[in-house]
């Protein structure tokens, strides 16, 4: 149990599809991340949310829309995506600022997601 | 650029000593970062280190040379489940953690 919760953990979708990827975390932290994790690949770091703003990285392609409603919730919208998008989708969190020691992130169990 | 280097897999039978190692290229320092992640889970925070040196904690100790861009995950009287990929991570000069892709590490009986 770490806290940080995703749904769905799995999710198939057509390139044409419009679907939303779930995060939600339970632990009072005020910064939430969006991963990629393929295989045998470094983590991607694909969203930031940090202290309520938002640090994008620019190579993310915009069929990747990323909300933060509230510091407890982050989606993922996915719309006209490729097969080449299919991979895990980490979700994580942290504590930013003065009080944490490590400020370490927290992660999801991941939403494994297939594009056909 | 920055980069995180670390060994694609490594083999080791329980009970023995595993040492994996990472080495990293990144804009500024500021903390290493070791997590575990098991097959079709979450990676969850094993160590962090920021100064030179050896951190303990229990079967498991991460060592630290920033003049070396350098870093080791030691494992101790290993057991089948420490089977899982090894994440080393470096927390850059804009705060954000630059990732290598990961050491499987398979435990043999």
């Amino acid at each position: 149990e770490t806290g940080v919760t995703q749904t769905p953990r799995h999710l198939v979708m057509g390139m044409t599809n419009k679907k939303s990827l779930k995060c939600e975390q339970h632990l009072g932290h005020n910064a939430m991340y969006w991963y990629k994790q393929s295989a045998k690949k470094p983590l991607e770091l694909m969203f930031v949310y940090s202290l309520e703003e938002r640090v994008e990285n620019n190579s993310v392609p915009s069929r990747f829309s990323p909300e933060c409603p509230n510091s407890s919730h982050l989606f993922l919208h996915l719309h006209t995506l490729q097969p080449e998008d299919s991979a895990l989708y980490l979700c994580a969190s942290s504590q930013e600022g003065a009080g944490s020691p490590y400020n370490e992130q927290f992660f999801g169990p991941g939403t494994r997601l297939t594009v056909l | 650029g920055q980069n995180i280097d670390q060994p694609t897999e490594m083999t080791a039978t329980e009970g023995a000593i595993v040492q994996i190692n990472c080495t990293y290229q990144t804009s500024g320092f500021n903390g290493l970062f070791w997590y575990q992640q098991h097959a079709g889970e979450a990676p969850t925070f094993l160590s962090y280190n920021v100064l030179d040196g050896l951190e303990e904690k229990g079967r498991f100790s991460s060592f630290l040379s920033r003049s070396k861009g350098y870093s080791y995950l030691l494992l101790k009287e290993l057991q089948m489940k420490d089977s899982a990929s090894y994440l080393c991570a470096v927390r850059d000069s804009n705060y954000q953690l630059i990732w290598g892709a990961g050491t499987k590490l398979i435990i043999k009986p």
